[in-house]
């Protein structure tokens, strides 16, 4: 069955570091996008694509980047972490919506960075 | 993006029938109205979407007024694995910003 995937599930890093968050998914989508979760924020948006080589800024992007090689990949990139980015990511696809409206989002299982 | 607002938190009993309403006062004339679903440590899930009057499926209705600035969503006789957070949504394009949701509580 066609899947989206997220990896690492886990992740414990250094401030300063750079880390890496790799979201797969097979259903050929073109739209992908990358959320971040935190208590009382709920799910904001950090950066989406709407296609091989395209990027766009979401709500909270500074500090991230991403980059849209092939369809199937979206990696997200912090180059160099902070304490404040420790958070629960989500990373999501969707085709675009047909007769109108938005398409339906489908999500990974989310990446738990931790930045210490 | 036009902006919603639902309750924060809500509590019904098993085998009830529970609407969550949401205010989306600014709404476009190409926006739909969506709702997700998300559970704890799981992303969320797409239940329902409308443009206007009434949408059912096999898990919820919504319901969209004339004037579209609200909209509610309806679960018929809810479960305990109903518990979880409820977001309402409203975009034109595939740019899709999440609000705060509504946390729904499900007692025995």
């Amino acid at each position: 069955d066609a899947e989206i995937t997220q990896s690492p599930r886990h992740k414990i890093t250094e401030t300063g570091r750079q880390v890496t968050l790799a979201c797969h998914q097979t259903w050929n989508h073109n739209n992908m996008f990358w959320y971040r979760q935190d208590l009382g924020h709920g799910l904001r948006l950090i950066h989406y694509s709407y296609g091989v080589h395209d990027t766009n800024k979401g709500e909270v992007s500074d500090g991230y980047s991403v980059s849209r090689s092939n369809t199937e990949d979206l990696p997200l990139t912090l180059e160099s972490a902070a304490s404040s980015q420790t958070s629960v990511y989500f990373c999501a696809s969707s085709v675009s919506g047909t007769s109108g409206g938005t398409g339906e989002l489908f999500f990974g299982e989310g990446s738990r960075l931790t930045v210490l | 993006l036009a902006k919603t607002t639902q309750p924060i938190s809500m509590d019904s009993y098993e085998g009830q029938e529970v609407n969550i309403t949401c205010s989306h006062n600014n709404i476009a004339t190409n926006d739909y109205i969506t709702w997700y679903q998300q559970f704890p440590s799981q992303g969320p899930r797409f239940i329902i979407q409308g443009y206007k009057t009434k949408v059912t499926n096999e898990v919820a209705s919504l319901f969209i007024p004339a004037d579209r600035k609200s909209s509610t969503l309806s679960l018929p006789r809810v479960s305990l694995s109903d518990t979880a957070v409820y977001y309402c949504l409203v975009a034109g394009d595939d740019k899709i910003i999440f609000g705060k949701g509504t946390r729904l509580h499900i007692l025995p």
